[in-house]
């Protein structure tokens, strides 16, 4: 079993369409990251969270300790939105666990 | 502030060989982890170091190795090379070595192993 699940695998959504992305972590953390990585391979951090909710433009974070589960939400999607968004775990010791990302397309 | 920088960026190495890769963290960031990226196994953790000590290490075998210089300049090492070993190798800098510390990633170095 994977210390990280990302749901969905793959994404298609209509320019302006609300997304979710979930990711379930089962080891103990001391922040939960969200990633975006381009075509290309260069990787963005987007969100780092260690409880509650973050927002940053289109993009909303949130966590919940308890249920070990985190979702990234982005509103009014744009295709320049299109890339794959990848859940990791970090421990305290600075150790990553990742979800296997999810792959969006964004359709004009 | 100039970002990670790695290098080569792209390596095409045959099997047996053994290659040396190389990042530069972020003016100021002491901890430098390596990820390998492929499209079966995803990204996956090879190791961290942390001011010259590796802290932590992923599971991946021992003819992949690491070090850290005292300008926090990190290098990977891999030994023997077999055609598994073709992927992205990432690497992130932060200021410290705990995990909540946003971690900016380099461009990576595609490695192919014919």
């Amino acid at each position: 079993k994977n210390e990280v699940e990302q749901s969905p695998q793959n994404l298609t959504a209509q320019e302006g369409e609300f997304i979710t992305i979930n990711c379930s972590y089962s080891v103990g953390i001391s922040a939960l990251h969200w990633l975006q990585q381009h075509p290309g391979g260069g990787i963005v951090s987007l969100f780092m969270l260690s409880s509650g909710k973050k927002k940053h433009g289109r993009l909303i974070a949130t966590i919940n300790i308890q249920e070990k589960h985190s979702s990234l939400h982005i509103t009014a999607s744009h295709p320049r939105d299109s890339a794959v968004y990848i859940c990791a775990a970090a421990n305290t010791g600075n150790q990553f666990y990742f979800g296997t990302g999810t792959s969006l397309t964004v359709i004009p | 502030k100039a970002g990670v920088t790695q290098t080569p960026r792209y390596l095409i190495k045959t099997r047996g060989q053994q290659v040396t890769l190389s990042c530069s963290p972020i003016s100021g960031h002491r901890s430098v982890s390596w990820y390998q990226q492929t499209p079966g196994q995803g990204l996956q953790f090879l190791f961290e170091y942390f001011s010259e000590t590796q802290r932590n290490k992923g599971n991946f075998p021992g003819r992949f190795s690491g070090r850290q210089f005292s300008n926090s300049r990190s290098e990977m090492n891999v030994s023997t090379l077999e055609l598994g070993d073709s992927a992205l190798y990432l690497c992130a800098s932060s200021f410290s070595d705990r995990g909540y510390n946003e971690q900016f990633f380099g461009p990576g170095t595609r490695l192919t192993v014919l």
